[in-house]
């Protein structure tokens, strides 16, 4: 199975700070790598696809970049609303795996 | 609109038997490939099986190979999962969410259900 890790597992960030957060393949997975946003007692929503494709109605301030092993994503100016825990997932291997989450919180 | 409405969550005993199912709406259900996916309390998110749009090809997670089944009534637009020999460690939320190609890999998960909870304890 692919195992997919994330860093940091948490962190504390105000309004308008740039968040990057990364994540590893154990193996390469090309640019299968999709990133998920969810909040408590809600569903994931999907953000980002094909490693750096937005998807439709998600806000332009987030982006994802990487291929291979290593990807990140990035929020430009941290809002109110995003402070959540987001998830990775690769989509390489018909076995899917996720991240273990990164969970962002107010400072 | 692109719906999914999962049901047949509940309490059941260690060993005992549940079966889920997901209604879908507002896409040509046949054409699209199908997960469930699993959130323990205060967990990550894990998932569980996925299923083609043909229902033609099932994948599992190891954690429960052998003890569920994923299928799919494409004239009703409903996907089961079939969870037998249940132990506490599937207690759990459990999403079912569609895919954006008939096949399962490659793709990626754009519409999710609200979910339905599964709690195994006696």
């Amino acid at each position: 199975d692919i195992q997919m890790t994330q860093s940091p597992s948490s962190l504390s960030a105000s309004v308008g700070d740039r968040v990057t957060i990364t994540c590893r393949a154990s193996q390469s997975i090309s640019s299968y790598l999709n990133w998920y946003q969810q909040k408590p007692g809600k569903a994931p929503k999907l953000l980002i696809y094909a490693a750096s494709s937005l998807q439709s109605g998600v806000p332009s301030r987030f982006s994802g970049s990487g291929s291979g092993t290593d990807f990140t994503l990035t929020i430009s100016s941290l809002q109110p609303e995003d402070f959540a825990t987001y998830y990775c997932q690769q989509s390489y291997s018909t076995l899917i795996t996720f991240g273990p989450g990164t969970k962002v919180d107010i400072k | 609109e692109v719906q999914l409405l999962e049901s047949g969550g509940g309490l059941v005993q260690p060993g005992g038997s549940l079966r889920l199912s997901c209604a879908a709406s507002g896409f040509t259900f046949s054409s699209y490939a199908m997960s469930w996916v699993r959130q323990a309390p205060g967990k990550g998110l894990e998932w569980v099986s996925a299923i083609s749009g043909s229902g033609g090809s099932t994948y599992y997670a190891d954690s429960v190979k052998g003890r569920f089944t994923i299928s799919r009534d494409n004239s009703k637009n409903t996907l089961y999962l079939q969870m037998n020999s249940l132990r506490a460690e599937d207690t759990a939320v459990y999403y079912c969410a569609k895919h954006t190609m008939v096949q399962v890999v490659k793709g990626y998960m754009d519409v999710w259900g609200k979910g339905t909870t599964v709690t195994v304890s006696s």
